[in-house]
């Protein structure tokens, strides 16, 4: 069964542009969650989707949005890019999205911001 | 809300000698716990979960972790280090009604040859 797949890897934008990543989960699963990943804040819980509905928010300002389609591919925006928006994107799916549910993450997309 | 902490930033270990990763939690409730494992420019691997039952967790690639309630911990264990376990290291935690994980800081691993 192929994994979480994310496009694309690498991504390098300046400063007010808006960015788009894409994340496909794996094969049934219906719970994708999304994470930022920085040196300094390390892992921090953007989003989470379930059937096309988000479900769970994380502290992060309203230029972090996202959406989930019908076949749970989902993705997320970033609009008025800053420089610290650079880092890590991480992708993570998982069949229903509940508490003792394993999360299977994608290699993520890595976004710089210059 | 939960929080993980990882005391240490990082663990040197000779190869063939025991792993330990250190691990411990803040969760309202019964916690679910979680170890992933991320190499350089890749995203992160899961190890192991406790949900419930036995203490012992075993998992992949010749890992186990022990939860021990009392001292609300959840260390990462193996019992001969490869070099190929060289990784940077996450312990995650989730409450009973939490949809993410919250994951502690991460620990580098180094297995010197």
């Amino acid at each position: 069964k192929a994994g979480v797949t994310q496009t694309p890897r690498y991504l390098i934008k300046t400063r007010g542009q808006q960015v788009t990543l894409s994340c496909s989960p794996i094969s049934g699963h219906r719970s994708v969650s999304w994470y930022q990943q920085t040196p300094g804040q390390g892992l921090q819980f953007l989003f989470e989707y379930f059937s096309e509905t988000q479900r769970n928010k994380g502290n992060f300002p309203g230029r972090f949005s996202g959406r989930q389609f019908s076949n749970s591919r989902s993705e997320m925006n970033v609009s008025t890019l800053e420089l610290g928006d650079s880092a890590l994107y991480l992708c993570a799916s998982s069949l229903d999205g509940g508490p003792t549910d394993t999360q299977y993450f994608g290699p993520g997309t890595r976004l710089t911001v210059l | 809300a939960q929080s993980v902490a990882q005391p240490e930033d990082q663990v040197n270990v000779a190869e063939g000698n025991p792993l330990t990763v250190k691990c411990t939690y803040s969760v309202s409730g019964n916690p679910y716990l979680f170890w992933y494992v991320q190499y350089p420019n890749r995203g992160l691997q899961f190890l192991l979960k406790y949900i419930t039952g036995d203490n012992l967790v075993k998992g992949s690639y010749g890992f186990e972790a022990e939860f021990n309630k009392s001292q609300t911990s959840f260390h990462l264990k193996k019992p001969s280090a490869l070099v190929s376990d060289s990784a940077l290291y996450f312990c995650a935690v989730r409450g009973r009604n939490d949809y993410k994980l919250s994951f502690g800081a991460g620990t580098t691993v180094t297995v010197r040859a």
